[in-house]
Formats: C-alpha cells, sequence, structure tokens
C-alpha cells in the first residue's frame, strides 16, 4: 500500500517568513495530493490540493509543487501570520483511500 | 448544513466496556470514513463505506465494527474497548466520482480507555 512520510516533525518560523513542509509518497500510481491544517480541538481542514496531472498550485500564501519523478510533493506557505500556527497533514490517494503522513506542528512566533 | 457531526465530544470507558460513536453528515455523500489520529501517527483509516450497505476495513479495523444502514450515519462500535483504544477518532465524508477528493472531517471524539 501507499507509504507517505512528512518532514519536518515540528517547525518553528518567525512571523513574516516562509514555511516549508516536504512530503513524499511510494504508490507511483497516487494521482491526488491534499494538505489539511488542522487547528487545535478541531477536525482536519483542506487547505490546497494538487492532482498529478499539474506541478504547481497556488492560492494566495500557500502553495504546493510536485514531482511525480521523484515523488515527493511540498507545502509553502509565505509570510507567515499567526494564524498559521497548527499541524498540518500532507495526504496521497492511493487505490480510493487517503494515506495520510504523520503531520507537522507549525508554530508562528510574532 | 451541519456538515460532518460527531457524538459525543469525550468519552471514558472501562476496559471490556462497549459503546458506540455516532457520525451524521448532511452533505449526502456517499463515501463515509471512521480514522483514529495517534500522536506522531497521522490519521490511520479504521473502516470506510462508499455507499448505504457497504462496508470495508482500512488501515487499522481490529476491534472496530461499523455499519451503514442510511446515506447519513456511518457509527462506529467499539465492542470490548482495550487501553490501545484510547485516541481520537474523526469520521470523514465525501463525494464519489471523479472528483471525489475533499474529504471533511467531523470534529472528533476523544475517547480514554482505563
Amino acid at each position: 500500500g501507499e507509504n507517505v512520510e512528512q518532514h519536518p516533525s515540528t517547525l518553528s518560523v518567525q512571523e513574516g517568513d516562509s514555511a516549508v513542509i516536504k512530503c513524499t509518497y511510494s504508490d507511483s500510481a497516487s494521482n491526488y495530493f491534499p494538505w489539511y491544517k488542522q487547528e487545535l480541538g478541531k477536525g482536519p481542514q483542506l487547505i490546497i490540493d494538487i492532482r498529478s496531472n499539474v506541478g504547481e498550485k497556488k492560492d494566495q500564501r500557500i502553495a504546493v509543487t510536485l514531482n511525480k519523478t521523484a515523488k515527493h510533493f511540498s507545502l509553502h506557505i509565505t509570510e507567515t501570520q499567526p494564524e498559521d500556527s497548527a499541524v498540518y497533514f500532507c495526504a496521497a490517494i492511493s487505490w480510493g483511500k487517503l494515506q495520510f503522513g504523520a503531520g507537522t506542528q507549525v508554530v508562528v512566533t510574532p | 448544513n451541519a456538515g460532518v457531526t460527531q457524538t459525543p465530544k469525550f468519552q471514558v470507558l472501562k476496559t471490556g466496556q462497549s459503546m458506540t460513536l455516532q457520525c451524521a453528515q448532511d452533505m449526502n455523500h456517499e463515501y463515509m470514513s471512521w480514522y483514529r489520529q495517534d500522536p506522531g501517527m497521522g490519521l490511520r483509516l479504521i473502516h470506510y463505506s462508499v455507499g448505504a450497505g457497504i462496508t470495508d476495513q482500512g488501515e487499522v479495523p481490529n476491534g472496530y465494527n461499523v455499519s451503514r444502514s442510511t446515506t447519513e450515519d456511518f457509527p462506529l462500535r467499539l465492542l470490548s474497548a482495550a487501553p490501545s483504544q484510547t485516541s481520537v477518532y474523526f469520521c470523514a465524508s465525501s463525494s464519489l466520482g471523479q472528483d471525489r477528493n475533499e474529504q471533511f472531517f467531523g470534529p472528533g471524539t476523544r475517547l480514554t480507555v482505563l
């Protein structure tokens, strides 16, 4: 089955700086890669996703890149703000099921 | 729309007790699933359903049962709770088809088994 690895497990950034989270996957048939944000005490919420026929996608301060050859994809957050502090999960669809990475705790310090 | 709702929010059980975690969605989604979230392990799929009357196992199904009698509801049953089932449980739903992608998550149930 699919195996998704996510790094780093924790990330502390200064407000205004950029944050990058990286994920790798194992199943070359995976074709959909979402990113979820989970705030304390809440369920995960989709923030951006990318399909395998696209190399990059951007939504305001958030962007995701995908390298299918290398089987890795990354989340980029620019101009970080305190409200970006949360746990971020990457995921990949394999055989119709989402396989999640272990998560990255992002802390944005003023 | 209420989206995905889960009850209860918190639950404490003793080893061997049984209980049902409730999940309901009002988006007419065919696909529903249950995950457990443990520190450092992300979300792991327990069971899922692609429609009423159809269920299947995920990555960590042992100790859990599910049923899907209606499109809206997808309860998760713990028949004999064990301390290893202490976790946060999330229910999620999504539509089927080529664009079946975004999963909508409920707020979670925090379960402690003593």
